[in-house]
């Protein structure tokens, strides 16, 4: 089993519309996790973070974690074209040792927004 | 204020040829990391460093990858010899220590190696 995993894609959906891309992690003990995104051939770019169950909200985009079942999601509402990138979700270990504050990374969800 | 720089942009070498890759990490971030990112794939951790010690270099190929860290500032990842294989995007990153905050990664522009 992958440590991060998520959602496989691609995932379309048409501008306006919500896009959910998912997570799920393997490490229970996982403490902050991290939403990147990622422009056809640049760097990844901080988009939201979260480390308490529930939602949090900033703007179009809501992350949302669920520390039982391991999971965390990112909403985005009223998705514009520009929106269109690689989605990775990363997760921080809190283990002690050397990996403590290592970001493991899922393989991301390509995400279009077709006009 | 600059964020992470990263030279050159791109690469291209035959393999067998050595090549570096040189990160220069944002203003006061002490902990520095180099990513290899396939294609298709989440950036993997290659080694980190806090301040010019490598506190985790467990996924780095030590028989022909080498990096270093010098005055705890800039840093330089080598390759050599290349292999075919190793044609990826090269990223660092940097961030606070991670103790005591989120420790958000923050990345340069990469470096994407082609190794013929």
């Amino acid at each position: 089993q992958k440590e991060v995993e998520q959602n496989s894609g691609p995932l379309s959906v048409p501008e306006g519309a919500i896009a959910s891309l998912n997570c799920t992690y393997s490490d229970r003990g996982s403490q902050s996790f991290f939403w990147y995104r990622q422009y056809s051939g640049k760097s990844p770019e901080l988009i939201m973070f979260i480390y308490s169950n529930g939602d949090k909200e900033d703007g179009r985009f809501t992350a949302q974690l669920n520390k039982a079942s391991q999971y965390v999601s990112l909403l985005i509402r009223d998705s514009q074209p520009s929106d269109s990138a690689t989605y990775l979700c990363a997760v921080r270990s809190n283990a002690g040792g050397t990996s403590y504050g290592k970001l493991t990374f899922g393989q991301g969800t390509i995400l279009t927004v077709h006009p | 204020e600059a964020g992470v720089v990263q030279s050159p942009r791109y690469k291209i070498i035959e393999k067998k040829q050595p090549v570096a890759f040189w990160c220069n990490p944002i203003s006061g971030h002490n902990t520095l990391y180099w990513y290899r990112q396939n294609l298709g794939q989440g950036p993997e951790l290659l080694i980190r460093y806090e301040n010019e010690e490598a506190v985790d270099d467990s996924q780095l190929p030590k028989d022909r990858f080498s990096a270093e860290r010098l005055k705890g500032v800039d840093s330089t990842l080598k390759i050599q010899p290349a292999e075919l294989g190793d044609s990826a995007v090269y990223l660092c990153a940097s961030s606070l220590v991670p103790s005591g905050s989120l420790g958000i990664q923050y990345f340069g522009a990469g470096t994407r190696l082609s190794v013929l």
